[in-house]
């Protein structure tokens, strides 16, 4: 499977800060990046898709001005919680994609964010 | 409606026996159609994906996929208490490579 890094593995913020999470892909490049959040005891929920150097495509509900996303290299995105709230807590999973063809895809270790 | 359905679970079995997870899904026209495990805290880790009817097997599991009646289900032989994880189903509809997910069958395996 791919090599997918994820940075904060962790991190906690008082509410109404922002927190920037990023996501590496190791041994390949991401044309599409897709960035998933599971609430405790739910599912995976798919937030957005980017594709590298465009914007993002949010799905309905997400705020594109509180989730900010930039997909500037084929190994690199990142996604920006601005002005987190205690709702906003939750395990935020990156998921590159090579774009190659193939369906399966591979999750980075996921970031859990804490709003205090 | 929900697009990917899975029994919440807990689902008990001892260790050695067979597990079976089910998952239904309600787009025909899906396509792609993968199970992922879960430990707690952890991302998904991608056990199978199955794309044409029958089954599928990878050591000790095997993928079933019967798109006639929207239903694809996991086996686990010889369970063992590793295997205790939250299994997600996970489906590709469109040509988007969007994942839609199941809510995950929690499986507990016991000594």
């Amino acid at each position: 499977g791919a090599v997918v890094s994820q940075h904060p593995s962790w991190v906690i913020c008082k509410s109404g800060t922002s927190v920037k999470i990023e996501c590496r892909s190791l041994d390949f490049q991401a044309t599409t990046m897709f960035w998933y959040r599971q609430f405790p005891k739910q599912s995976l929920m798919l937030m957005a898709t980017s594709n590298e150097g465009s914007k993002a495509t949010y799905e309905q509900g997400v705020e594109k001005d509180k989730f900010l996303i930039n997909h500037a290299s084929l190994t690199l995105s990142t996604l920006t919680v601005t002005s987190a709230h205690p709702e906003d807590s939750s395990f935020y999973i990156c998921s590159p994609n090579p774009g190659t063809g193939g369906n399966e895809q591979f999750f980075g270790p996921g970031t859990r964010l804490t709003v205090l | 409606q929900k697009e990917v359905e899975q029994n919440s679970g807990p689902l008990s079995v001892p260790e050695g026996a067979i597990a079976s997870l089910n998952c239904t899904y309600s787009d025909r026209v899906s396509q792609s159609f993968f199970w992922y495990r879960q430990y707690s805290g952890k991302s998904p880790e991608l056990i199978m994906s199955i794309y044409s009817n029958g089954d599928k097997e990878d050591g000790r599991f095997t993928a079933q996929l019967n798109k006639a009646s929207q239903y694809v289900s996991l086996l686990i032989r010889d369970s063992q208490p590793s295997d205790s994880a939250t299994y997600l189903c996970a489906v590709i509809a469109g040509t988007a490579s969007k994942l839609t997910f199941g809510t995950g069958t929690r499986l507990q395996v016991t000594l």
